[in-house]
């Protein structure tokens, strides 16, 4: 089974900061990761699909990248409705696998 | 409107069962392929299985912690979904989704239900 980390578990940031989270596959998962954000008592909406690219009405300012075992989700210029927890989701094989989540808060 | 309302939460104690139902509407449900997701209290997102649909033989797949005591089935004439949990672990106390599996899937659900609570205590 596919092992999925996520560093770091947990940041604050400041508006307009640029953030970076990291997505970890424990063997090469090629593109078919997601990304998804998650606000406090709401579904998971997903951002970005095949590592890179940008869901439809998702701002610009999120982008991801990777392939293989490594990922990254950067949002440019952190906006306050941006504070949530991210997730990271393999789906190249089964089981599927979600990473433990990166939380953003406010510093 | 596209819809999906769990339902069959509740309190069972450990060992025990608990059968999660998920109705449908508002889409073709035989068409898609439908997955459970849970999210135990303050915790993160844990994939629990998949159905397939009719085509693909209504397949099923099950994470490596519910293989074995958990089970998905599917009425497509009743356009529901089910999840079958059997011997029970305090570990399995969570919010489950059911999630639409997207046409072309890349990972996107489209929609998730509400969420239905299962808490397994003593």
């Amino acid at each position: 089974d596919i092992q999925m980390t996520q560093s770091p578990s947990a940041m604050s940031a400041s508006v307009g900061d640029r953030v970076t989270i990291t997505c970890r596959a424990s063997q090469g998962i090629s593109n078919s990761l997601a990304w998804f954000q998650q606000k406090p008592g709401k579904v998971p909406k997903r951002l970005i699909y095949s590592a890179s690219s940008l869901q439809s009405g998702v701002p610009s300012r999120f982008s991801g990248s990777g392939s293989g075992t490594e990922f990254t989700l950067t949002i440019s210029s952190l906006q306050p409705e941006d504070f949530a927890t991210y997730y990271c989701l393999q789906h190249n094989s089964y089981p599927l696998s979600f990473g433990p989540g990166t939380k953003v808060d406010i510093k | 409107e596209v819809q999906l309302v769990e339902s069959g939460g509740g309190l069972v104690q450990p060992g025990g069962s608990l059968r999660l139902s998920c109705a449908a509407s508002g889409f073709t449900f035989s068409d898609h392929y439908m997955d459970w997701v849970r999210q135990a209290p303050g915790k993160g997102l844990e994939w629990v299985g998949r159905i397939k649909h009719k085509g693909n033989s209504y397949t099923t797949e099950y994470a490596a912690s519910v293989k074995g005591r958990f089970s998905i089935s599917r009425d497509d004439s009743k356009n529901s979904l089910y999840l079958q949990m059997n011997s029970l672990k305090n570990e399995d106390t969570a919010v489950y989704y059911c999630a639409r599996v997207a046409i072309g899937w890349a990972g996107e659900y489209d929609p998730w239900g509400q969420g239905t609570l299962v808490t397994v205590s003593s």
